[in-house]
């Protein structure tokens, strides 16, 4: 199973950019990464999903470095409505089982 | 396209009830999983189902238990409810086990 680890809180500033890395070491040659945003009293929203160097959507940017050990979310100049928790997913890869991380805390300031 | 949908959104129960909980999946998507969310332990997988069956299984106890009708929909059940039970339970979809997972608002539960 793919075990991630992620920083479990970080503060930033409206209008700044705010990189988030999550660990994976041991992902799987079939395994995607998914990251997700979670608010208070809601289920998780797919934000990007990615397999190897960058993937852009509307919201996030997805980076992953060759050797896919790790990966990072960049969010753009992020407002008050992004503070949430982000958790990333890697899988399917072989007997499924989804393994979150306990996620990082993202508190974005005025 | 509509998304997860979860029923009921909040339900309170008496230690040593039961609960059943209700999830429609995205149109389309034919496998379902479910999560129990607590403070202290964080997102944990439940079971997942795919055409009806159940493929893998979470790290829970019997009392906690699931099905998938033909039509996609899923059920949870959770049998002699303790208090350690309270959390939220999500639901999520994908097309199958290679894709990418949609996840409901979510049913609260509390129990008593």
């Amino acid at each position: 199973l793919a075990k991630t680890t992620q920083p479990i809180s970080m503060d930033s500033y409206e209008g700044q950019e705010v990189n988030i890395t999550c660990s994976h070491n041991n992902i799987a040659t079939n395994d995607y990464i998914t990251w997700y945003q979670q608010f208070p009293s809601q289920g998780p929203r797919f934000i990007i999903q990615g397999y190897k160097t960058k993937v852009t959507n509307e919201v996030a940017s997805l980076f992953i470095p060759a050797d896919r050990k790790s990966s990072t979310l960049s969010l753009p100049r992020v407002s008050l409505s992004d503070t949430a928790v982000y958790y990333c997913l890697v899988g399917p890869g072989g007997s499924y089982i989804p393994t979150f991380g306990r996620g990082t805390s993202l508190i974005v300031h005025p | 396209k509509a998304g997860v949908t979860q029923t009921p959104r909040y339900l309170i129960k008496t230690r040593g009830q039961q609960v059943t909980l209700s999830c429609s999946p995205i149109s389309g998507h034919r496998s379902v999983s479910w999560y129990q969310q607590t403070p202290g332990q964080g997102l944990q997988f439940l079971f997942e189902y795919f055409s009806e069956t159940q493929r893998n299984k979470g790290n829970f106890p019997g009392r906690f238990s699931g099905r998938q009708f033909s039509n996609s929909r899923s059920e949870m059940n959770v049998s002699t409810l303790e208090l350690g039970d309270s959390a939220l339970y999500l639901c999520a979809s994908s097309k199958g086990r290679e894709n990418t997972i949609y996840f409901g608002e979510g049913s609260w539960l509390t129990v008593v």
